[in-house]
């Protein structure tokens, strides 16, 4: 399968900005969407393509594509948005009809 | 509004299958659009797609994994269902379902996903 890669972990002062990125040859072609991941609970989306917000998400979220990579920036990061943070698109090695995730980001907020 | 729930036994042996059950609730498995996916997460790591599948029982799996997979759909009970054969320590893992949203070419998401449940295979 095709691959994402995701940044390792990063550390953000409450307030402050921080931007992960999700880097892969299926962007060039498909929209990213991300997922927040807190200890022991189901993923949730926080950005579907084409960088829209789901409702009950806050508008600290945005995503952006740039070539190969997709990104994903908390502005004016909180305490409850520590978390694991996923990206995924499609598949594109085959028929394009799978699905990939990244690696994962773990965002620490100080 | 959408609402899914995982169930199936906790607890599998090794060489067995492990079976499993995604009930729907608050809208129609059978509604245009919507793919309906298996996601799993070994302990401490990252996400894994499984494979999906359609109202009408069209599929598409992981090709890691589509020798020992079946991923089958019962439209009269709202329910889609996984099924993973000769399975062994390394499938251990949380195991989620989530629909999997598909708006125009290329474009798909996961949303939402059940609360996930873990399976463990050992003897």
């Amino acid at each position: 399968s095709s691959e994402l890669t995701q940044d390792p972990p990063v550390s953000v002062a409450l307030g402050q900005t921080v931007r992960i990125t999700c880097q892969g040859d299926s962007l060039r072609r498909y929209y990213a969407s991300w997922y927040q991941q807190k200890p022991g609970q189901a993923p949730i989306l926080v950005i579907y393509p084409k960088n829209n917000r789901p409702s009950g998400i806050p508008d600290r979220f945005s995503g952006s594509t740039s070539g190969d990579t997709a990104s994903l920036t908390i502005t004016g990061a909180q305490a409850e948005d520590e978390a694991v943070y996923y990206c995924n698109s499609r598949d594109i090695t085959g028929n394009h009809l799978g699905r990939v995730f990244g690696g994962g980001t773990k965002v620490t907020v100080l | 509004q959408v609402q899914l729930q995982e169930s199936g036994p906790g607890l599998v042996k090794p060489s067995q299958t492990l079976s499993l059950t995604c009930t729907v609730s608050g809208g129609s498995i059978s509604s245009g659009g919507d793919y309906w996916s298996w996601i799993r997460q070994h302990p401490g790591e990252g996400l894994e797609w499984i494979g999906y599948i359609y109202y009408t029982g069209s599929t598409y799996y992981n090709p890691s994994l589509k020798s020992r997979l079946t991923i089958s759909v019962d439209t009269s009970k709202n329910q889609f269902s996984l099924k993973l054969s000769s399975v062994t320590a390394a499938d251990t893992a949380v195991y989620y379902c989530a629909r999997d949203r598909v708006v125009g070419v290329g474009l798909n998401w996961f949303d939402p996903w059940g609360q996930g449940t873990l399976v463990t295979v050992s003897s």
